[in-house]
Formats: C-alpha cells, sequence, structure tokens
C-alpha cells in the first residue's frame, strides 16, 4: 500500500523557521495538503495543492514541491504553532487516499 | 455558521456493529463529497473512505482496512452523512471524523471537519 513519510519530530525555537518535509513516490501525480492538529482538537487545513494557503491561515505558513518530497515551512514560528502537521495524498490513481504519520512540532 | 457534528460513538464488543452519523449545516451539503477519517489513540490520521455526490453517482471508495465491513451512505434530504461499521474488531477503536472535501476544482482537500466522535471496540 502507498505510504507518505513525514518524520516524527521537529523542534525550533521561537522565532526561527520549521520545515516538515513529506516523501511520496506519487507527488509528483498527486497534490498535496497538510493539517494543523492540537490535543484534543480536529485537524485544520493550512494547506492546499501544495503550496495554496485558506484564508484564515497566517502567512508563516507556506508549501512547497520539489519531486517526490513537498514541504511545510513556518516562518517566524510562535508558540501557538505547537502541535502535530499532517501531510495527505492520494495514490498514483488518485482514488485512494493517504496521510502521513505526522510529525510534533515542538517550539522550544 | 459551516458546521458538521458526528454521532452515534460508543462501546461495541468484537464482532458487533454501531452506525454513525454526520450532521451538516451552513452549506450546500449535496454539493460535495464527504469522507470519513478515524484517529486511533495516540495515532495518526487515517482515511476511511468516501462518497461522491449526487452528479457522480454516489459513488464510494473504501479504505483496504475497512472495505466489506463498513458502508458509507449520505441522505442529502436531511443533510447527513452515515457510517455503518459491522464485523468490528479492537484495531477500529478511534476516533472517527466526518470531513468535506472542498469543492474547488483538482482539489482534495479536507477544508471543515467535525469533532470527532469516539468508538472503542472492546470486550
Amino acid at each position: 500500500s502507498y505510504e507518505l513519510t513525514q518524520p516524527p519530530s521537529v523542534s525550533v525555537s521561537p522565532g526561527q523557521t520549521a520545515r516538515i518535509t513529506c516523501s511520496g513516490d506519487a507527488l509528483p501525480k498527486q497534490y498535496a495538503y497538510w493539517y494543523q492538529q492540537k490535543p484534543g482538537q480536529a485537524p485544520v487545513l493550512v494547506i492546499y495543492k501544495d503550496s495554496e494557503r485558506p484564508s484564515g491561515i497566517p502567512e508563516r505558513f507556506s508549501g512547497s514541491s520539489s519531486g517526490t518530497t513537498v514541504t511545510l515551512t513556518i516562518s517566524g514560528v510562535q508558540a501557538e504553532d505547537e502541535a502535530d502537521y499532517y501531510c495527505q495524498s492520494a495514490d498514483s490513481s488518485g482514488t485512494y487516499k493517504v496521510f502521513g504519520g505526522g510529525t510534533k512540532l515542538t517550539v522550544l | 455558521e459551516v458546521q458538521l457534528v458526528e454521532s452515534g460513538g460508543g462501546l461495541v464488543q468484537p464482532g458487533g456493529s454501531l452506525r454513525l452519523s454526520c450532521a451538516a449545516s451552513g452549506f450546500t451539503f449535496s454539493d460535495h463529497y464527504m469522507d470519513w477519517v478515524r484517529q486511533a489513540p495516540g495515532k495518526g490520521l487515517e482515511w476511511v473512505g468516501r462518497t461522491r455526490n449526487k452528479a457522480n453517482s454516489y459513488t464510494t471508495e473504501y479504505a483496504a482496512s475497512v472495505k466489506g465491513r463498513f458502508t458509507i451512505s449520505r441522505d442529502d434530504s436531511k443533510n447527513s452523512l452515515y457510517l455503518q461499521m459491522n464485523s468490528l474488531k479492537t484495531e477500529d477503536t478511534a476516533v472517527y471524523y466526518c470531513a468535506r472535501v472542498s469543492i474547488m476544482i483538482n482539489s482534495d482537500a479536507f477544508d471543515i471537519w467535525g469533532q470527532g466522535t469516539m468508538v472503542t471496540v472492546s470486550s
């Protein structure tokens, strides 16, 4: 079955830049999406179609894509950004959706 | 206000059945594909399945882990989504979220999520 691979954890100090990667063989063909999930809450969409930002999401959140890897970048990290982040995409057919294992962002 | 509210979770024995509901409000439910996503305690998100809209014949797709056991349906007249879960296993224990699929062209984003309902499969 198709898998997306994320690092389990990323740590940064406030004001620094956090980068969270997500790798998968079908990413050159399928868009990636990123979700932020805080403890006890439902996920929230922060990036869609690799690099688009929904309304209401701060400009410090951005996304990029290169080959089989997509990256979520949070510039000027704030304490409130501490959360789990999940990438999501689909297999090469587009039919079956898949989430990465999630990355816990810690703000030191 | 755009909202999704799940209900129907609870404790069920292995091999049992449960039906979850998701009530939608604040948007034109019938226009959207709708999905179920689950999250086992302390684990990551797992896609469960999808129902498309009337324009796409209400077709469904399922993750391999639930195919043949779970059935997704919808009632556009009631703005409601359902997940019928049969032959439940302990590994189906999770919070179950319903999620709206964005109506944007070529986008599969889950742009609205419910708060989730907990399903516990245990003897």
